[in-house]
């Protein structure tokens, strides 16, 4: 059964630390890895990952994929309270819709 | 403003009600999802369109009816729901289906079941 494992799944740190978050993944056919941010209602696309060991960078935001290990984690550095949010990591399997993992929710508090 | 607009952005049903939420894109996309998002879950998937057909059902009670009239607009029909079918339901829009396409979501809408 494909399935998208996300770690931690809650996270509390303070106004300019780095936080690392997980994804781990199994599926058939994998095609990319997606990373979305949800702060209030609509998850906002961040970043889609398909090759190992590129990175994808957003300011302070970065991912990478890992195709041999299955996992992908993403980076925030230097937080701010506006990164509090609920991040989701979706694999994208060839010819089916996204499967979602839980999330990790972070708060980043001043 | 997303591209993606849901229609309402709350609603209160009871179990014998009907409703219907509402979700259009502006982007020209062609494929639409309709998805329940419940505390401590993934996102699940409920029904796909694809050119305005139906290509993705998963498992999804009968009380839960999708419309896609053209492929700028999805409904989601609602009728004998139940107290657990309380939930965020997103609407999501991507280019095509099954290919490399990120996901554009709505805003979603907040159902209570009472």
């Amino acid at each position: 059964e494909d399935k998208v494992v996300q770690s931690p799944l809650s996270l509390v740190v303070h106004e300019g630390d780095t936080v690392t978050l997980n994804c781990s993944y199994e599926v058939t056919n994998f095609r990319s890895l997606l990373w979305y941010k949800q702060e209030k209602k609509a998850p906002t696309f961040l970043f889609m990952l398909t090759s190992s060991g590129i990175e994808k960078k957003s300011g302070r935001l970065s991912s990478i994929l890992d195709k041999k290990e299955l996992f992908s984690i993403l980076n925030i550095t230097a937080t701010q309270t506006g990164d509090s949010a609920i991040y989701l990591c979706a694999v994208c399997p060839a010819g089916t819709a996204l499967i979602f993992g839980k999330g990790t929710t972070l708060s980043v508090s001043s | 403003e997303t591209g993606v607009t849901q229609t309402p952005r709350h609603l209160v049903m009871g179990m014998t009600n009907k409703k219907s939420l509402k979700c259009e894109q502006h982007l020209g996309h062609n494929a639409m999802y309709w998805y329940k998002q419940s505390a401590k879950k993934p996102l699940e998937l409920m029904f796909v369109y694809s050119l305005e057909e139906r290509v993705e059902n998963n498992s999804v009670p009968s009380r839960f009816s999708p419309e896609c009239p053209n492929s700028s607009h999805l409904f989601l029909h609602l009728h004998t729901l139940q107290p657990e079918d309380s939930a965020l339901y997103l609407c999501a829009s991507s280019q095509d289906f099954g290919v490399n396409s990120p996901l554009h979501f709505g805003n979603g809408t907040r159902l209570t079941v009472t």
